[in-house]
């Protein structure tokens, strides 16, 4: 069955480490997003990539990098610049230019 | 930019009928989506509006007016299992169709 794939479903980081949320899909989708979630919260925009070798910062991008060397990945690197990393991030995917987004279950991530 | 608004959070009885509107501001509006998230889960696809009027899905139904910038999401027979938090999202054409969110509305049913 295709779908999206997030792992690990829970992670704990040190202060001051870097740390990558794998994103996986096999829906043969051309888009990918990373969001992240607050308690109580919406989803913001992280980062997003369109096209393979090509993505674009969201609202909230600072303390993120992200890379997009095959269709099927799309991994998220918290770094020690984000101020405030603990939170749930949900990647999600879609066809391009239409359809709405297939999501994953989401990391949750927490600084201690 | 875009600008989405819903209420925080809405409390109905089981059996009853719940309506959580959604209001945009987008520069080139290109699609409504409601999802439905569970508390540390990923959100799930409600429905999809793009032009005026009423989507009906069973128990769901989704209204959308372009002109006014507003949409509703109807959740009838309301079930214990539909306390969640509910997600209007707007897809911009003129940002990469990427989807913008609002806050999401938190829906408590109760006995």
């Amino acid at each position: 069955d295709g779908g999206i794939t997030q792992s690990p479903k829970y992670l704990f980081r040190k202060e001051g480490q870097n740390v990558t949320l794998s994103c996986e899909q096999n829906l043969n989708h051309d888009a990918m997003y990373w969001y992240r979630q607050d308690p109580g919260q919406g989803l913001r925009l992280i980062y997003y990539s369109q096209i393979v070798n090509d993505f674009q910062k969201g609202d909230i991008a600072e303390g993120y990098s992200v890379s997009r060397e095959k269709k099927e990945s799309f991994p998220l690197t918290v770094t020690s610049a984000q101020k405030n990393p603990t939170a749930f991030y949900l990647c999600a995917s879609s066809l391009r230019d239409r359809s709405g987004y297939t999501f994953g279950s989401g990391t949750r991530l927490t600084v201690v | 930019g875009q600008n989405i608004d819903q209420p925080t959070e809405m409390t109905a009885t089981e059996g009853a009928i719940v309506q959580i509107n959604c209001t945009y501001q987008t520069s080139g509006f290109n699609g409504l989506f409601w999802y439905q998230q569970h508390a540390g889960e990923a959100p799930t696809f409600l429905s999809y509006n793009v032009l005026d009027g009423l989507e009906e899905k069973g128990r769901f139904s989704s209204f959308l007016s372009r002109s006014k910038g507003y949409s509703y999401l109807l959740l009838k027979e309301l079930q214990m299992k539909d306390s969640a938090s509910y997600l209007c999202a707007v897809r911009d054409g003129a940002a990469g169709n990427k989807l913008t969110f609002g806050g999401g509305t938190r829906v408590l049913v109760k006995p």
